[in-house]
């Protein structure tokens, strides 16, 4: 069954730092990779996704895959305050099925 | 764009009650999905639906059951509820039920068990 991990559980930084968020899969079979973002006691919601080795950026966000490490990261340019949320990565693997990660809890302090 | 409700907001039952949560999109999608969300464990799918009348069980489906009435409902019970639980259901859809595609969410019912 695949396993995804994420790390750090949480985390603090300063307004306009850069963020990172990793996280690392099991199944090096699996083919879509994605982050979402969930805002204290609101819905999730989908902010990238990539299918293949590489990087791929949108504004200030920026996905990192590595497969054969078996590792992906969302870095976040210029962190706002109001990119604090919790920060959910999720993964197709195997059996073809979507699997989350259990979450980084970013603050940014103003 | 669309928009998934969930009712209720929030739901206080006794051990071993029946609970049942209702969740409505106007998506038109095809997919819709129920998950559990605790502190520390991220996501954990309970039950999904391809299609109306259709119901596949995920990691967790055991407690529970789901009904698909109609394209735009899905609906979960909590068989028998247990003591001091508390955990966010989350339903979601999808307009396939392909995984490579974005799942929209709802805001969640919380549930407490007294």
């Amino acid at each position: 069954q695949q396993k995804v991990q994420q790390s750090p559980e949480s985390l603090i930084v300063p307004e306009g730092a850069m963020t990172s968020l990793n996280c690392t899969f099991s199944d090096s079979a699996s083919q879509y990779f994605a982050w979402y973002r969930q805002h204290s006691g609101k819905a999730p919601k989908a902010l990238m996704s990539i299918f293949s080795n590489g990087e791929k950026e949108e504004g200030r966000f920026t996905i990192h895959l590595n497969k054969a490490s078996l590792h992906f990261s969302l870095h976040i340019r210029d962190s706002q305050p109001s990119d604090s949320a919790l920060y959910l990565c999720a993964v197709t693997g195997m059996g073809y099925k979507l699997t989350f990660g259990t979450g980084t809890s970013l603050l940014v302090d103003p | 764009g669309g928009i998934i409700t969930q009712t209720p907001k929030f739901l206080i039952g006794q051990e071993g009650q029946k609970l049942t949560l209702k969740c409505q999109q106007n998506f038109n999608h095809d997919t819709m999905y129920w998950y559990r969300q605790d502190s520390g464990k991220g996501l954990r799918l309970i039950y999904y639906s391809i299609t109306e009348n259709d119901l596949q069980k995920g990691d967790l489906s055991e407690g529970y059951d789901a009904s698909r009435e109609k394209k735009s409902s899905f609906s979960l019970t909590v068989t028998s509820a247990q003591k001091n639980e508390m955990a966010v259901f989350l339903c979601a859809s999808s307009q396939t039920g392909n995984p490579n595609e974005r799942l929209f969410f709802g805001h969640g019912t919380k549930l407490s068990v007294l």
